[in-house]
Order: structure tokens, then sequence, then C-alpha cells
């Protein structure tokens, strides 16, 4: 049972329209969210996290906002540059950002077009 | 600093052959950790370690051992390969239990036939 979802395995985005990832997830002690970008033959990086007492979280070009009603999250890129074009993981966890023990969605590809 | 860096790149196996990955870190991170990333898959933690001397289990620990002799060396052995566990293996280390901190290495990928 998938407890963390990507629904889309793939997106293309031209050059500097936003992009806009998304992921659900079924376990509601989950508390703490975590995007990560991964680079073919590279192992992944991290890229922006968040809180479940927040809905939103920004740093330069990319926002995580939190739907805990709805048990998703989103992550947008403004503006989408060539850069991005990545494979990009939702994880989760239960217990904070000190929990070591991460649930990983599929990951969804996307190519940013110049 | 080379960061963390993972021998071989790329291995085949067969069928009951032993191996061990080897993983090492030169930034004196306490934890490190090992996943896997099957086709089409997101990571999943096997085994993880928060200092030499100290393993616990993760999500997928069968058929698989580690040991933590020293803070920089965290390898990974299979014991009898299986063709269920081609896939790409990912060692990873971080200064505390943050995963925000957490650095990969480029991978590891393994066929075994």
């Amino acid at each position: 049972d998938q407890q963390v979802k990507q629904n889309s395995p793939s997106l293309s985005v031209q050059e500097g329209r936003i992009s806009i990832l998304n992921c659900d997830y079924t376990n509601s002690m989950f508390d703490y969210f975590l995007w990560y970008k991964k680079y073919p033959a590279e192992g992944p990086t991290f890229l922006i996290s968040i809180s479940s007492i927040k809905d939103k979280n920004e740093d330069g070009r990319f926002t995580v906002f939190l739907n805990k009603s709805a048990k998703h999250l989103s992550l947008h890129i403004v503006p989408s540059q060539p850069g991005d074009s990545a494979v990009y993981f939702c994880a989760a966890s239960v217990g904070g950002a000190g929990s070591y023990q991460l649930t990983f969605g599929k990951g969804t590809k996307l190519s940013v077009i110049p | 600093n080379a960061g963390v860096t993972q021998t071989p790149k790329f291995q085949v196996l067969k069928t009951g052959q032993s191996m061990t990955l080897q993983c090492a870190q030169d930034m004196n991170h306490e934890y490190m950790s090992w996943y896997r990333q099957d086709p089409g898959m997101g990571l999943r933690l096997i085994h993880y370690s928060v200092g030499a001397g100290i393993t616990d289990q993760g999500e997928v620990p069968n058929g698989y051992n580690v040991s933590r002799s020293t803070t920089e060396d965290f390898p990974l052995r299979l014991l009898s390969a299986a063709p269920s566990q081609t896939s790409v293996y990912f060692c990873a280390s971080s200064y505390g239990p943050s995963q925000e901190t957490q650095y990969f290495g480029p991978g590891t990928r393994l066929l075994v036939l």
C-alpha cells in the first residue's frame, strides 16, 4: 500500500512558466514533508521541506504548499528553468524533522522546455 | 572533500553470489544509511547507522547486512544475491538525524541474473 503517491510520472513545462508537482499521502501520522531533486546518475539532493504546523514554505523560486485536510502537498517552481529538469521525489516522515525513516513517492520527471 | 563515494558504480551478479557495496564519507558525519531504488519506485531505507558500532534496520532489511566499524565507512553486504535485489543502491550521510542535511552518493547499479 503506497502511503505517498505522486500520480503524475512526468510533466512538461515551458521555460519561464510555473511548474506544479503534486503529492498525496494516506498516513495521517505524517508530520514532516520533503522534496528531493534527482538528476540522472546522481543521488537525490534535498530541495525544500515543510512541517505539518505550516501550510506554506518558500525558498527562492520554490514553494511548497500543504493541505492537511486533503492530505495533499504541491511543489511550485516559478519561473521554471531548463536546469530544473530532473526527477522530483516527495517524501514524508512521522516524528518531525529529526525522524530518519522517510517514505518516498515514486517521483515525477519534470522536463522544462527552452 | 569528496563527499559520499560509492563503489562500484555498476555490478552484475549471479543468483546466490555475495558481494559488498562500499560507501565512504569524509565529512565526519555520524549518520549513514543505505537506500534502494527500484525501477519506477521511490527510495526505500534498508539499514542505517547513527554512529560507529550502532546500526538499525530500515524498511527493507532482509537479505542485507551492515556494520559500522569506523565513522567514515558503511559497507552493505548482500549475503546471497537474488534477482529481486536488482536495483540502484544509494548511500547517504548526515551530521545529525535531519534529512535536510543528508548527502547522497551517486549510487551503485546492481543487476542480479
